[in-house]
């Protein structure tokens, strides 16, 4: 079985400092493990994944997440938070053994001024 | 590369109507996903669609319903509306025979029931 979650609802940053969004995975399997981004009234946009290549993989927009097996985790970080990141995050998991994809109860990301 | 589009972008409905809505995938893809997006609930696996066959089904009962043309593109149907099916309806479409693999979103459409 798998199952993803998401540790924060709510995540809110200033302008300029660094973003972390929070993600702990479960899977019976080597999973797949990918961040989607969803701005307001928009479908969901993939921002990175990672596929058992090397475990720090760059998405775009400056985005980049750490698979850290012993710690089940696959964190999704920014160095430095721009306003039009303001969105809702989804970590999503996916080992193929039940042939679709989990998805996390997301984070909304809040960008302060 | 056009991505994926979904018909109509907003629908309302009433209680005890059908409603059919459409997903057109990226070209080339051939497998089309739906999922159902509510804020109680959030996202949520309907059924997945490959060559016009139902591969996997999530946990829906049977008033959803689905089906692939052989363009790849894809229709689900609700029939006897209730309120609780007010929500976002999001189509992915994927490249890979392994669709769980990556895939690819439309921008839904937001159904609400009356």
């Amino acid at each position: 079985a798998q199952s993803v979650t998401q540790l924060d609802s709510h995540v809110s940053v200033s302008e300029g400092t660094p973003v972390l969004l929070r993600c702990n995975y479960s899977s019976s399997y080597s999973p797949s493990l990918f961040w989607y981004v969803q701005h307001p009234n928009k479908g969901l946009q993939l921002l990175l994944k990672y596929t058992s290549a090397a475990t720090l993989v760059k998405g775009i927009n400056g985005f980049e997440a750490e698979f850290k097996k012993s710690e089940t985790s696959f964190h999704l970080t920014k160095p430095s938070a721009h306003m039009s990141d303001a969105a809702e995050y989804f970590c999503v998991v996916s080992d193929g053994s039940a042939r679709q994809l989990t998805f996390g109860s997301g984070t909304q990301l809040t960008v302060l001024p | 590369k056009a991505g994926v589009t979904q018909t109509p972008r907003y629908l309302i409905k009433t209680r005890g109507q059908q409603v059919t809505l459409s997903c057109s995938p990226i070209s080339g893809h051939r497998s089309v996903s739906w999922y159902q997006q509510t804020p109680g609930q959030g996202l949520q696996f309907l059924f997945e669609y490959f060559s016009e066959t139902q591969r996997n089904k999530g946990n829906f009962p049977g008033r959803f319903s689905g089906r692939q043309f052989s363009n790849s593109r894809s229709e689900m149907n609700v029939s006897t509306l209730e309120l609780g099916d007010s929500a976002l309806y999001l189509c992915a479409s994927s490249l890979a025979q392994q669709s769980w693999s990556e895939q690819y979103f439309g921008p839904g459409t937001r159904l609400t029931v009356t």
